[in-house]
């Protein structure tokens, strides 16, 4: 079956302007995590969405990031006013449920480069 | 102290060697453990959970120690497919947050 999918792939963007990364988790999963990994680095949790509750923004590096889940289903990561440190790559994940044995799968992250 | 640490290596082992690799955890309320495997310039996929009675998956045993707070992964018979970052990763009890470990890197050569 079809996995998680991420878009854009790669974006390259200039400091200062507002990117969208989109996410849309395996039909079904309820559990959605939004995670940055930087070059040589583990993977930063971001935020989670868990069904309708409200989502778990603790990650969250500043104000300039949220992220949205809609319908239960497909998530939006959005940087305001991108600075060169955001560079990283965004890796969203999902789980079938909140349980603490299940299984994550990830999509194949987007690639943001901040000139 | 970081809460998940790991030896970043690189291991580099022949093929055919057997290898381990351990995991340091900082929380002693930590519940679940995994091992998830990465690919240069790919996601991470769950390569094995870790239960409290240790656990094999054909090549691959996981061990956790909890009086240590270590969780440990071998490798046995190494093949030049393995070489990949092993990724630990923690979840404290009533989180649903793991926390990542920034990878151990193995590079299997001929």
């Amino acid at each position: 079956g079809a996995g998680v999918s991420q878009s854009p792939s790669n974006k390259v963007t200039e400091k200062g302007k507002d990117v969208e990364l989109r996410c849309d988790p395996i039909s079904g999963h309820t559990a959605l995590y939004w995670y940055r990994q930087s070059l040589g680095q583990g993977l930063e949790f971001l935020i989670y969405f868990q069904g309708n509750s409200a989502p778990d923004k603790s990650g969250l590096p500043s104000d300039r990031f949220s992220a949205e889940r809609t319908g239960g289903s497909v998530s939006t990561l959005t940087i305001q006013r991108t600075q060169q440190e955001d560079s990283a790559v965004y890796l969203c994940a999902s789980s079938r449920g909140a349980g603490n044995q299940e299984t994550q799968y990830f999509g194949p992250g987007t690639r943001l480069l901040v000139l | 102290r970081k809460e998940v640490e790991q030896d970043p290596g690189p291991f580099n082992v022949p093929e055919g060697a057997t290898v381990a690799f351990n995991c340091t955890y900082s929380n002693s309320a930590s519940q679940s453990f995994f091992w998830y495997r990465q690919d240069c310039r790919k996601e991470p996929k769950l390569l094995m959970s870790v239960y409290s009675s240790g656990n094999e998956d054909g090549r691959f045993t996981a061990q956790l120690n909890r009086a240590s707070q270590y969780i440990s992964l071998l490798i046995r018979d190494s093949k030049l497919s393995d070489s990949a970052t092993y990724l630990c990763v923690v979840m404290r009890g009533g989180s649903y947050i793991p926390t990542f470990g920034r990878g151990t890197s193995l590079i299997v050569h001929p």
